[in-house]
C-alpha cells in the first residue's frame, strides 16, 4: 500500500523568513495530494491541493510543486507570520474513484518566532 | 455553510468501557469517514461510508470497533470494550460523492482510556 514519509518533523523559522516541507510518496498510482493545516486542538483544515497534472500551484503564500518522476512533492511558504505556527500536514490520494483513503504523512511542526 | 459537527469533544473512560461518538457531515456530502489520529502522527483511515453503505473498513479493528450511518447522514463509531491503546482524536470527515479526495474535518473527539 501507499506510504507517505514527511520531513522535518519540527522547523523554526524567523518571521518573514521561507519555510519548506518535504513528502515523498511510495505508489506511483496517487494522483492527489492535499496539505493540511493543523493548529493545537483543531481540526486539519485543507490548505492547499496539487494534482499529477500539474508540477506547482501557488496560492498567495503558498505554494505546493510536485515531481511525479521523483515521487515527492513539497510545500512552500513565503513570508512566514506567527500565525502560520502548526503542525502541517501532507497526504496522498487518488481521485477519479470512489475510495477517498488519504494517506498521512506524520506531520511538521512548525514554529514561527516574531 | 456549517462545518462537520462532531459529539462529544472529549471523552475519559475506564479500559474495557464502551463509548460511542456520534458526528453530523456537511450538508450534501454522501461520503463519511472515520480517522483515527494518535497523538504526534497524521490521521488513519478507519471506516468510509458512500451514503449508509461501507466502502472501506480494511482498516477498522472489527473485533473492538463499530460503525453505522444507518440513514446516510448523521454516523456513529463505537469502540467496546477499549483498551489503552485506543487513546486518540477521533476525526469525522466528510466529502462530495465525485470529490471523494477532498475531505472537510470536524473538531474531532479526543478520547482518553485510563
Amino acid at each position: 500500500g501507499e506510504n507517505v514519509e514527511q520531513h522535518p518533523s519540527t522547523l523554526s523559522v524567523q518571521e518573514g523568513d521561507s519555510a519548506v516541507i518535504k513528502c515523498t510518496y511510495s505508489d506511483s498510482a496517487s494522483n492527489y495530494f492535499p496539505w493540511y493545516k493543523q493548529e493545537l486542538g483543531k481540526r486539519p483544515q485543507l490548505i492547499i491541493d496539487i494534482r499529477s497534472n500539474v508540477g506547482e500551484k501557488k496560492d498567495q503564500r503558498i505554494a505546493v510543486t510536485l515531481n511525479k518522476t521523483a515521487k515527492h512533492f513539497s510545500l512552500h511558504i513565503t513570508e512566514t507570520q506567527p500565525e502560520d505556527s502548526a503542525v502541517y500536514f501532507c497526504a496522498a490520494s487518488m481521485y477519479g474513484g470512489s475510495q477517498g483513503n488519504l494517506i498521512f504523512g506524520k506531520g511538521t511542526k512548525l514554529s514561527v518566532k516574531p | 455553510e456549517a462545518g462537520v459537527a462532531q459529539s462529544p469533544r472529549y471523552k475519559i473512560i475506564e479500559k474495557r468501557q464502551s463509548v460511542a461518538f456520534w458526528c453530523n457531515p456537511i450538508s450534501g456530502h454522501a461520503t463519511l469517514y472515520w480517522y483515527q489520529q494518535i497523538l504526534g502522527q497524521g490521521p488513519k483511515l478507519l471506516i468510509q461510508f458512500q451514503n449508509n453503505g461501507v466502502v472501506d473498513d480494511s482498516q477498522l479493528p472489527k473485533d473492538r470497533f463499530s460503525a453505522e450511518r444507518l440513514k446516510g447522514v448523521d454516523s456513529t463509531l463505537k469502540i467496546q470494550p477499549a483498551k489503552l491503546e485506543d487513546s486518540a482524536v477521533y476525526l469525522c470527515a466528510s466529502s462530495l460523492a465525485d470529490r471523494v479526495e477532498t475531505q472537510y474535518f470536524g473538531p474531532g473527539t479526543r478520547l482518553l482510556v485510563l
